[in-house]
């Protein structure tokens, strides 16, 4: 059983591009967290999704950043314009269902130029 | 809201000294509260949890206590090694946000030979 997967790895932009992040949770997970990582910094929860609808997106920067969930496929945050702050780990966990043990991907490193 | 106050590092002990991680809570009722380990380079990995009051969460020789008394759930190992050398996250699930992670700025621990 596959754990959660998240690609790219790596991945580096210079300012004003955009960053496609994404997330395969575990088989038979329904319920994916986005969290982002500053340097020397603890996480920070962004967004809670469930396929096809937003259930929580109290941690996402109002502008510029979005996330899906589709019906098929994985999650996708979306990081539009990058500006240099935006240079983190962004890591990815699913679950089986709300307060339900979360597993961990090994995350996104981005990189802005 | 909800929050997490976790003991500051960096903490440096010798191999097989014992390990003491404090961490502090606060919080809407009564949340599940875990720890997570990342070592270098890599995504959380779940150490330990608990989910009521009073329940000893233990794994790899860690262990820690859920004290609803003194909303704290601090780690514990009797012999640390030098492949324990990792930061360390305590967190709380916020329950009053459907299940999403609250972090510590997490606490690094170096174990020297």
């Amino acid at each position: 059983n596959a754990g959660v997967m998240q690609n790219p790895r790596h991945l580096v932009r210079r300012r004003g591009q955009e960053a496609r992040l994404r997330c395969s949770p575990m088989k038979g997970h329904s319920h994916v967290y986005w969290y982002r990582q500053l340097p020397e910094e603890g996480l920070k929860f962004m967004v809670y999704l469930q396929k096809e609808n937003i259930i929580d997106e109290s941690g996402m920067p109002k502008e510029r950043f979005s996330a899906e969930f589709p019906k098929e496929g994985p999650s996708i945050l979306r990081i539009q314009q990058v500006v240099r702050g935006d240079s983190a780990a962004y890591f990815c966990a699913s679950s089986l269902g709300t307060n339900n043990e979360q597993f961990f991907g090994p995350g996104t490193r981005l990189t802005v130029l | 809201g909800d929050s997490v106050t976790q003991m500051e590092g960096p903490v440096t002990l010798s191999e097989e000294a014992f390990l003491t991680i404090n961490c502090t809570y606060t919080a809407t009722g009564y949340p599940s509260l875990f720890w997570y380990v990342q070592y270098p380079g890599e995504g959380l990995q779940l150490l330990l949890k608990a989910t009521k009051a009073d329940d000893k969460g233990s794994n790899k020789g860690f262990e820690a206590t859920y004290r609803k008394e003194t909303t704290s759930f601090h780690l514990e190992k009797g012999s640390v090694q030098v492949s324990d050398s990792a930061v360390y996250f305590c967190a709380p699930g916020d329950r009053g946000s459907q299940g999403n992670l609250i972090f510590g700025k997490g606490t690094k621990l170096s174990v020297k030979p």
